[in-house]
């Protein structure tokens, strides 16, 4: 019944490597978002997203691609990981004029080795 | 720029003590304040938010956060703590709800012992 939904929970890839991180939402929202979390840092945004086929730039986007394929998924893509893109990621939606208030995922951790 | 201070890293207290955590921001125009809790493993849980009006807010499980504006603070509040409250809560600023955007502050580790 969980209504943000992340897949995979843990990924371990290398320099180089691809990887597509992946989130679901059942809310009916409309605000998505991608999140790292990296101790001493809080929550950093990465990218976000108002609806279907639109993506705004969060506040560390460098290395990180997204897309928004549907209202309900909205997914992160590191073409070439590198270690500094070792965290852990969530993903989170809100409805538009609601945004201070924002349900997350369990979170995705990544490792690049 | 936005930015928001949480001053305590680690709050330790006992079961069914009081406790404050602290939370600065910095910003010249109307804001939305929220605080969020992460409990370990899980991800963030919205807690309660202000926008405008009494500046004392409620939440859920007891908390509450007040809001001043002289001080430019958001503390969030607990009379009686249960060691189920131990998490890490993070103080989230926005200035305009329809962008979306939130900025957290780094958070503080509440530990709660028995």
């Amino acid at each position: 019944e969980a209504a943000v939904t992340q897949s995979p929970r843990n990924k371990v890839t290398v320099t180089g490597g691809n990887v597509t991180l992946s989130c679901r939402q059942t809310n009916s929202h409309n605000y998505m978002y991608w999140y790292r979390q990296d101790t001493g840092h809080g929550l950093r945004l990465i990218h976000y997203s108002y609806g279907a086929g639109n993506l705004q730039i969060g506040d560390v986007p460098d290395g990180y691609k997204a897309t928004r394929t549907t209202q309900e998924d909205f997914f992160l893509l590191l073409e070439l990981a590198s270690p500094s893109q070792t965290s852990l990621y969530f993903c989170a939606s809100s409805r538009q004029f609601l945004s201070y208030e924002q349900y997350f995922g369990p979170g995705t951790r990544l490792t690049v080795l | 720029t936005q930015t928001v201070s949480q001053s305590d890293a680690h709050v330790t207290v006992f079961e069914g003590d009081s406790v404050e955590l602290r939370c600065n921001y910095s910003y010249g125009g109307s804001i939305y304040l929220s605080w969020y809790i992460q409990h370990h493993g899980h991800g963030l849980q919205f807690l309660l938010k202000y926008y405008s009006g009494n500046p004392v807010v409620q939440g859920v499980n007891g908390f509450e956060a007040e809001f001043s504006k002289s001080d430019s603070s958001f503390h969030l509040r607990k009379a009686s703590v249960h060691w189920s409250d131990s998490a890490v809560y993070f103080c989230a600023v926005s200035h305009n709800t329809n962008t979306g955007k939130l900025t957290f502050g780094d958070g503080t580790v509440l530990t709660v012992k028995p």
